[in-house]
């Protein structure tokens, strides 16, 4: 069944690490993106790509950044994480042309707890 | 910057009874509108979406009216029942794209038995 993989699933780290948050997809979708979720304000979108080549800011891409492998595969970084990063983040996919109906296919979530 | 508002943020319901949750956004530009809901410790799925060039859409016990006039939208959930329970996301497009979509807080629907 085609679907949207996230790893790690939960991680828990310091001030200050690195951490790097996966998404690899089946869907065979072109576009891909990277939300945050925190309670009482919904989703926000972190980083969004078209390809492989197109890379865009969301509204809140500040202390994060980006790489998209392939078609399949988007990763998001957290080169110094701080505690107000703490959040449960979702990567989701959407197809292009006549696969773009609008829909997002989610991930199952990546819950990051920064101490 | 653009947002979109959410009310009310917990609603419960009598199983059986109807449940309303209503959105307005500020993006005069915004056509695509569409609604996710998210079970406890579940991915958002999307249930039902709207395009501003219709004002009401129904898919079985659910709908979705749009007033684009006075840029507000509507979630009808009829005859609810328990697998109703979750947090309901509203989201209106950053003008006419359908990949850029500015989200509602959530609200959550409790099902009384």
């Amino acid at each position: 069944d085609a679907d949207v993989t996230q790893t790690p699933r939960n991680r828990i780290t310091k001030t200050g690490k690195r951490i790097m948050l996966e998404c690899s997809q089946t869907k065979g979708h072109d576009r891909m993106y990277w939300y945050r979720q925190d309670p009482g304000l919904g989703l926000r979108l972190i980083y969004y790509s078209f390809d492989v080549k197109d890379i865009n800011k969301g509204e809140i891409s500040d202390g994060y950044s980006v790489s998209r492998q392939a078609q399949a595969k988007f990763s998001l970084s957290l080169e110094s994480a701080i505690p107000n990063q703490t959040a449960l983040y979702f990567c989701a996919t959407s197809g292009r042309g006549r696969a773009n109906t609008g829909e997002l296919f989610f991930g199952e979530g990546s819950r990051l707890t920064v101490l | 910057g653009e947002n979109v508002e959410q009310h009310p943020s917990t609603l419960s319901v009598q199983e059986g009874d109807s449940a309303v949750i209503k959105c307005t956004y500020s993006d005069s530009a915004s056509n695509y509108f569409p609604w996710y809901k998210q079970e406890l410790g579940k991915r958002p799925q999307l249930i039902i979406d709207i395009r501003s060039n219709v004002g009401e859409k129904k898919d079985q016990r659910i709908a979705v009216t749009l007033n684009k006039t006075a840029k507000h939208f509507s979630l009808h959930i009829t005859e609810t029942q328990p697998e109703d329970s979750a947090v309901y996301f509203c989201a209106a497009s950053l003008g006419d794209s359908n990949y850029q979509l500015i989200w509602g807080a959530g609200t959550k629907l409790i099902i009384k038995p």
